[in-house]
């Protein structure tokens, strides 16, 4: 069975500094790996995907994530922190490549911007 | 354009009703999934619909979830007989298609069953 870890309930981070959020994978074979972000009371938007290649992608809002195979993460990172980019973040996984595959969802983060 | 619309945005029913919502997708998507989130965690699959051809249902909680999506656009989700567990938001997502495809979000229904 597949699973995604968010070890982190929650991330502070003063704005204009550099954040992280911390992602895990657990799958057979070769995942796809997703992030999205909700903001309060609205739907999970798209950030950003890996899929194969470069190992560092990046995405939405300035937001880039790189993928690890040998530590099985895949930890989201934006170089300066704006107080707008408060909010909660998932991590899901998606695989192995072929066929129909569920998508798991990680528990959140959220992320606390302070001006 | 417009994006994945669900009805409605709140429901509240009494133990014992039968609710029904609504989900539509981005047109021309095939793929759609149906998720429960309970406050501050991660959506929790339901169940995933290829076309019309319901693919995947593991993640129904029980057989008094039912979902449908008979002509391979709009999508149903039906509870009956509520009970006060089945409070949550349910959140529709559709896809262009499998694998590597993200995932479009509606804003979800929150259902507060009393």
């Amino acid at each position: 069975a597949q699973s995604v870890a968010q070890p982190e309930d929650q991330v502070n981070v003063a704005e204009g500094n550099p954040l992280t959020v911390k992602c895990t994978y657990s799958v057979s074979g070769n995942p796809y790996l997703f992030w999205y972000v909700q903001y309060p009371n609205r739907g999970l938007q798209f950030l950003l995907k890996y899929i194969t290649g470069d190992n560092l992608v990046k995405g939405s809002y300035g937001f880039e994530a790189e993928f690890n195979k040998s530590q099985t993460s895949f930890h989201l990172k934006k170089p300066s922190a704006l107080v707008s980019d408060s909010a909660l973040y998932f991590c899901a996984v998606r695989g192995p490549l072929g066929g129909y595959q569920k998508v798991t969802f990680g528990t959140g983060t959220k992320l606390q911007v302070i001006p | 354009g417009a994006g994945v619309s669900q009805s409605p945005r709140y429901k509240v029913a009494k133990r014992g009703q039968d609710v029904a919502l609504r989900c539509d997708p981005i047109s021309g998507h095939v793929s759609l999934f149906w998720y429960q989130q309970a406050l501050g965690q991660g959506p929790e699959f339901l169940t995933y619909f290829q076309n019309e051809a319901q693919l995947d249902k593991s993640g129904l909680p029980s057989d008094r979830f039912f979902a449908e999506r008979p002509e391979g656009s709009v999508s149903t989700l039906k509870i009956q007989r509520t009970q006060q567990e089945d409070s949550a938001v349910y959140l529709c997502a559709s896809s262009l298609g499998q694998g590597g495809s993200e995932q479009y979000f509606g804003p979800g229904t929150r259902l507060t069953v009393t």
